[in-house]
């Protein structure tokens, strides 16, 4: 069965400076790796997801992830943040071909102070 | 497209009592969902139902029952609730495979007394 860890339960960082958030996952086959943010009183949302293809993917307002195959790794990353990033942010897995419920990290509280 | 949505939004029980919460789902999606979140713990999976007419147990069942009433609506129901059933519980919907994105409704958040 696969895992999920989120390195850091919380990550406070002040506005305009970049941001890592740590995932590392545990599978013997292959992954498909997604990034959800939920902020304040709302549900989960997908941020970006890594099907196959480049290893770097992006979404729409400047986060990015890498997926690193030899490290198992699935790092979220911004070069600024924004306040309005300040959310919760999950690290999921699921295996290619097998069960398609996806198995998630503990998540990451990422506070941006002004 | 209103996507996943749950009721109630808020409610505050008495332990023994019970309660169904409810979810509705417009994206003609086959798999749906019931989570439990607390704080450091993550989101931990209660049931799925992978197509209308099949429910299974996720991984803390316990307490806890569904229905899939249709493919649009999965229902989680306590029976008898217990204050270690205080959580927010988020309903989820999917196409059903494993590259597919999970959409999440608002939640529920649940305190029991």
């Amino acid at each position: 069965a696969q895992s999920v860890t989120q390195l850091d339960s919380q990550v406070p960082v002040f506005e305009e400076a970049p941001v890592e958030l740590r995932c590392n996952y545990s599978s013997s086959v292959s992954v498909y790796l997604f990034w959800y943010v939920q902020y304040p009183n709302q549900g989960l949302q997908l941020l970006l997801k890594y099907l196959s293809g480049s290893t770097l993917v992006e979404s729409i307002n400047g986060f990015e992830a890498e997926f690193n195959k030899s490290q198992t790794s699935f790092h979220l990353r911004k070069p600024s943040v924004h306040i309005s990033d300040t959310a919760e942010y999950f690290c999921a897995v699921s295996v290619s071909g097998g069960s398609y419920i996806p198995t998630f990290g503990r998540g990451t509280s990422l506070i941006v102070h002004p | 497209n209103a996507g996943v949505t749950q009721t109630p939004k808020f409610q505050v029980l008495k332990t023994g009592q019970s309660m169904t919460l409810q979810c509705a789902q417009d994206m003609n999606h086959n798999s749906m969902y019931w989570y439990r979140q607390d704080p450091g713990m993550g989101l931990r999976l209660i049931y799925y139902s992978a197509s209308e007419g099949t429910t299974d147990k996720g991984e803390v069942p316990n307490g806890y029952n569904v229905s899939r009433l249709n493919k649009r609506e999965f229902s989680l129901r306590l029976e008898s609730a217990a204050p270690s059933q205080t959580s927010v519980y988020f309903c989820a919907s999917s196409d059903g495979t494993s590259q597919e994105t999970q959409y999440f409704g608002p939640g529920t958040r649940l305190l029991v007394l």
